[in-house]
């Protein structure tokens, strides 16, 4: 069965800083791993996506994740934080094939610090 | 613009009642999903549609019931059985053709007990 571990529900950054946020997945096949964005009492925005193409993924708003086979995981980073990214991510995973169910992790809600 | 839908965006239901939350697409999609969202639990699947007149149980289903009639349309019925009714409820589509695809999101639905 496939599983998503996001390693801390809050993380907390200065304004300029780093953005990390980790993300851990069990699958029994190659996955496909996405993250997400969520604004408070909005709908998931897609951030971007792993489809094998390349391991590192570039996507909006200046974020990017690497995907590591060997250490199962799909951190996602930013060099400078703004503001703006203050909100809600979830990384997520689904199987190659059938109805593309994906499976969400517990989510971490990103702090920027002034 | 091409989009997901949800109605009404706030919902209250009584002792007993049932309510139908509803999810409009107009992206062509083939797929689509009702997620349930709580606090610290990210999102859990409770019905998904491949197809029009045909859906499968997620994770969470009891409780819910579902109807495809329209490739554009994936109403949910929250029963009086779902004792625990007050969560964010997220519906979602993707397409199931041209290799991995993710899945968009509507804005949501927030319910709620009187």
């Amino acid at each position: 069965a496939q599983s998503v571990t996001q390693l801390g529900s809050h993380v907390s950054v200065s304004e300029g800083a780093l953005v990390l946020l980790r993300c851990n997945y069990s699958s029994s096949v190659p996955p496909y791993l996405f993250w997400y964005v969520q604004y408070p009492n909005q709908g998931l925005q897609l951030l971007l996506k792993y489809t094998s193409a390349a391991t590192l993924v570039k996507g909006i708003n200046g974020f990017e994740a690497e995907f590591k086979k060997s250490e199962t995981s799909f951190h996602l980073t930013k060099p400078s934080a703004h503001m703006s990214d203050a909100a809600e991510y979830f990384c997520a995973v689904s199987l190659i094939q059938g109805a593309q169910k994906l499976v969400f992790g517990q989510g971490t809600r990103l702090t920027i610090n002034p | 613009d091409g989009g997901i839908t949800q109605s009404p965006k706030y919902l209250f239901r009584k002792e007993g009642q049932n309510v139908t939350l509803s999810c409009e697409q107009n992206l062509n999609h083939d797929a689509m999903y009702w997620y349930r969202q709580d606090p610290g639990q990210g999102l859990r699947l409770i019905y998904y549609s491949q197809i029009v007149n045909d859906f499968q149980k997620g994770d969470i289903a009891e409780g819910y019931s579902v109807s495809r009639e329209k490739k554009e349309s994936f109403p949910l019925t929250v029963t009086s059985a779902q004792k625990n009714p007050t969560a964010f409820y997220l519906c979602a589509s993707t397409s199931l053709h041209g290799g991995p695809q993710p899945q968009h999101f509507g804005d949501g639905t927030r319910l709620s007990i009187l």
